[in-house]
């Protein structure tokens, strides 16, 4: 149980496009998503926070115009990476959790590389 | 503000063997939640152990074990009988209890080497 199904793995994409990345929770309700960025070696940055029907909430320093978040049902949520340009090439991985009581529970993360 | 702290960026173990990996926190706040999480070379984080802050007794999953000292706010993860499968990045991770917001704070991570 808790799978958490994240698309697409890795996507390679030129300067300037926008790129979707998916985020479904497979078997359970998922009030709260949350999406993370992590650099190489390094520990994993919390973005935003999105519950389901509601605007997301963004970490400091965190472009909301630039990462866009949905979370228009209780199983899924999509960032949008806009205009993206090489240094928004990165490791983004989300998570999601039904309630205060349960773990948060990721999915395996999506490589984007901008050439 | 909590803050999770892990001092060790890497750790080597012999295969069978025991080690410890050390997490500290911060925080002011008496309910809250601690995990330990697990990523291996294909980056997916899957959750090892949990604790409730709430609870004395220390959790237990099969070959790992927490020493949860909360006076001390140590929140160490103990893995017996290490096997080759258990080398990658160890991040311990802490959540409020009380308020609103899901979101855990990730210590630094643990990388940990398993010597065959």
């Amino acid at each position: 149980g808790a799978v958490v199904s994240q698309h697409p793995s890795w996507v390679i994409c030129k300067s300037g496009t926008s790129v979707k990345i998916e985020c479904r929770s497979l078997d359970f309700q998922a009030t709260t998503m949350f999406w993370y960025r992590q650099f190489p070696k390094q520990s994993l940055m919390l973005m935003a926070t999105s519950n389901e029907g509601s605007k997301a909430t963004y970490e400091q320093g965190v472009e909301k115009d630039k990462f866009l978040i949905n979370h228009a049902s209780l199983t899924l949520s999509t960032l949008t990476v806009t205009s993206a340009h090489p240094e928004d090439s990165s490791f983004y991985i989300c998570s999601a959790s039904s309630d205060r009581n349960q773990p948060q529970h990721f999915g395996d993360g999506t490589r984007l590389s901008i050439l | 503000a909590q803050t999770v702290t892990q001092s060790q960026p890497e750790m080597s173990v012999q295969e069978a063997e025991t080690v410890t990996l050390s997490c500290t926190y911060d925080t002011s706040e008496s309910d809250y939640y601690l995990f330990w999480y697990k990523q291996p070379p294909s980056r997916q984080m899957i959750l090892v152990i949990r604790q409730e802050a709430y609870k004395q007794q220390n959790a237990t999953e099969n070959r790992f074990s927490v020493n949860f000292q909360k006076a001390a706010k140590s929140f160490s993860l103990k893995i017996s009988d290490s096997q080759l499968g258990d080398a990658a990045m160890y991040f311990c991770a802490y959540r409020s209890g009380s308020s609103g917001t899901y979101k855990y704070i990730f210590g630094t991570g643990t990388r940990l080497k398993v010597l065959a």
